[in-house]
């Protein structure tokens, strides 16, 4: 299996344009997690998903940011406008059966928003 | 969310047991404790996870103190590739979720 594969890796853009990182988990997995990380706040849970449903969106920051997971092997994360505080490292990651699973995760997409 | 409290910073030498302790005070009956470390310029990765037992594979054990307030995991030879940072986990049995903390940082020397 080729793992959980995250792109871009890398996303450079200005201030106010929209960004959408996309992630294709583990075939089968049925969790799916997005993460984000600074060297402020560490690793913070955005947004997870069970059976493409999205189940707890309370970690991720405002509107602007937005999650959808039409199918089993594919999610986006939409930031619209994006801001510089916004750059940062994108995590996905996919499980089976949530919490009592290890979790695998993507390389991440690092953004910086000029 | 459940909290976790590791040391910032811990440094072995190379070929040498290395304990990374963990301090879970508040944890409930159904959270499991995961570990993952990460690497520079990589995702987290999956190093062991139990509920009660002591566990072992293939990358490291996993000690888990009688009333669960505490885990430590051990690496029983480290080697440079070893040195990255280290997450203790609470997975969060009634949400779901898997709360990052800010981790150990482990430094090997040759």
């Amino acid at each position: 299996d080729a793992g959980v594969i995250q792109s871009p890796r890398h996303e450079v853009t200005e201030m106010g344009q929209e960004v959408t990182l996309r992630c294709k988990p583990i075939s089968g997995h049925d969790y799916l997690f997005w993460y984000r990380q600074t060297m402020m706040r560490g690793l913070e849970l955005l947004i997870y998903f069970n059976n493409n449903v999205p189940i707890d969106d309370s970690g991720m920051p405002e509107d602007r940011f937005s999650a959808k997971m039409p199918n089993a092997s594919f999610s986006t994360l939409k930031i619209q406008p994006s801001e510089p505080r916004d750059s940062a490292v994108y995590f996905c990651a996919s499980s089976f059966w949530g919490y009592n699973s290890p979790l695998h995760f993507g390389n991440g997409t690092r953004l910086t928003v000029t | 969310d459940a909290k976790t409290t590791q040391p910032n910073s811990m440094e072995s030498n190379e070929e040498e047991p290395v304990h990374l302790p963990c301090n879970h005070s508040t944890i409930s009956g159904t959270d499991y404790i995961h570990w993952y470390r990460q690497l520079p310029s990589q995702g987290p990765e999956y190093v062991i996870h139990g509920l009660t037992s002591n566990v072992n594979n293939r990358m490291a054990s996993l000690a888990i103190a009688e009333d669960r307030k505490s885990s430590t995991l051990i690496l029983h030879r480290a080697t440079l590739r070893d040195a990255a940072v280290y997450y203790c986990i609470l997975f969060e049995g009634n949400t779901g979720k898997l709360i990052f903390g800010q981790g150990t940082t482990l430094q090997v020397k040759p």
